[in-house]
């Protein structure tokens, strides 16, 4: 079955430190990763994609994500955290152009504190 | 404003009740979801309906049932036969089945 490994579960950094989350799927096809975040009180909101192309991507807020085939990876980076980057992130992967690419399976989330 | 709507957003229930969370779209979505979010677990696939008149069983779907009679409205009923109820619950709608998945703000049930 596929799944979704997140291997830091908390994740403690000052401002400007540079942020990266690890990601790694299980899947052997073809696959579409997303990196969703969950800031407090707010709705889960997607900040990056990848269908296809450059393997590195870029999202709102200067995050970046970077998907490694080989590696079966898609870790998500940012330069320089801000306090605001307080929030849950979940990986996600479905395969693509399946039938059952409805099914987005989650990694079970790292929660990155950013202390002022 | 196009969006996701969840109500209510807390929800309190004795044992045995059944309950019904109510997720309503106006993205003109055809896909739809239910998940359920558990510390920890990340988020795991109750049902899923691509068109209206269908729906599909996720990974946990024992003790929850669906309806999808009009395209804006999923609602999820929290049966008594779910062993475990308490949990924040959260609705998702996309274009299809292959693209990203727009999420609603969440109901949290807790079950007394």
């Amino acid at each position: 079955a596929q799944s979704v490994s997140q291997h830091n579960h908390h994740v403690i950094l000052s401002e400007a430190a540079s942020l990266e989350l690890g990601c790694n799927y299980s899947y052997g096809g073809t696959v579409n990763l997303f990196w969703y975040v969950q800031y407090p009180g707010q709705h889960l909101q997607l900040l990056l994609k990848y269908f296809s192309g450059d393997p590195l991507v870029k999202g709102i807020k200067g995050f970046e994500a970077e998907f490694i085939k080989s590696k079966f990876s898609f870790n998500l980076r940012k330069p320089s955290v801000q306090w605001s980057d307080t929030a849950e992130y979940f990986c996600a992967v479905n395969e693509a152009g399946m039938d059952s690419s409805y099914k987005l399976i989650f990694g079970s989330g790292t929660r990155l504190l950013v202390r002022p | 404003d196009g969006g996701i709507t969840q109500s209510p957003k807390y929800l309190f229930r004795k044992e045995g009740q059944n309950v019904t969370l109510s997720c309503e779209q106006n993205l003109n979505h055809d896909a739809m979801y239910w998940y359920r979010q558990d510390p920890g677990q990340g988020l795991r696939l109750i049902y899923y309906s691509q068109i209206v008149n269908d729906f599909q069983k996720g990974d946990i779907a024992e003790g929850y049932s669906v309806s999808r009679e009009k395209k804006e409205s999923f609602p999820l009923t929290v049966t008594s036969a779910q062993k475990n109820p308490t949990a924040f619950y959260l609705c998702a709608s996309s274009r299809g089945t292959d693209n990203e998945q727009f999420f609603g703000p969440g109901t949290r049930l807790t079950v007394l």
